[in-house]
């Protein structure tokens, strides 16, 4: 059973820094890729990033290019997202999910989420 | 990018079926056939009902359906149950690694 268990959310300043974590288990870990989605109060899903299953090929969406981070370590089968330069726009729920394949053409499961709260 | 185009609320009774559309461009559903469908209950993880614009992810009731035409894309929900009452997110490959999610439509079941 694919499980992902993210941790790491809470209440930061603007401004501030946050590393979101997601523990993986149930599949081969290294095989897919993984994303991070998002969910503002009251919004839609937005997809924020997704990286490759060897973390070759990462990509972000334009609004958190420069100030988030994904990565992924497969001997732990955790993936990882490192957020700076935080404002409350990024204010939201962040689900982990599984890419179907490698090259991620959809998500086939996602957690329960984090959330992250940015306010003074 | 622009998010994919989804009503904002569909509503219907019991056993009626309603569709649920999204539009994008050439760039996404126009170009690929990675079309995919959420149900997401509040407060829970999403679920995948249709990968490939019309397969029906693993347990989903064949109540479900879709399609997609040019760069619109369409779920189908037909015998309407009180359980189907949820949001709805289509969501599209978008090249190389990326998607791209439409808004969300709210699902009431009268």
């Amino acid at each position: 059973e694919v499980q992902l268990l993210e941790s790491g959310g809470g209440l930061v300043q603007p401004g501030g820094s946050l590393r979101l974590s997601c523990a993986a288990s149930g599949f081969t870990f290294s095989s897919y890729a993984m994303n991070w989605v998002r969910q503002a109060p009251g919004k839609g899903l937005e997809w924020v990033s997704s990286i490759s299953g060897s973390g070759d090929n990462i990509y972000y969406t334009d609004s958190v290019k420069g100030r988030f981070t994904i990565s992924r370590d497969n001997s732990k089968n955790t993936l990882y997202l490192q957020m700076n330069s935080l404002s409350a726009e990024d204010t939201a729920v962040y689900y982990c999910a599984k890419g179907a394949y490698n090259w991620n053409p959809w998500i086939d499961y996602w957690g329960q989420g984090t959330l992250l709260t940015v306010s003074s | 990018q622009s998010a994919l185009t989804q009503p904002a609320s569909v509503s219907g009774s019991p056993g009626q079926s309603i569709t649920i559309s999204c539009t994008g461009t050439s760039t996404d559903i126009g170009s690929y056939n990675f079309v995919s469908w959420y149900q997401h209950h509040p407060g829970k993880a999403p679920k995948l009902m249709i990968f490939e614009v019309n397969k029906q992810s693993a347990g989903v009731s064949n109540r479900f359906s879709a399609s997609k035409s040019d760069n619109t894309a369409s779920l189908t929900i037909s015998g309407l149950q009180a359980e189907d009452e949820a949001d709805y997110y289509c969501c599209s490959f978008a090249g190389y690694g990326t998607l791209i999610f439409g808004g969300g439509t709210k699902l009431t079941v009268l």
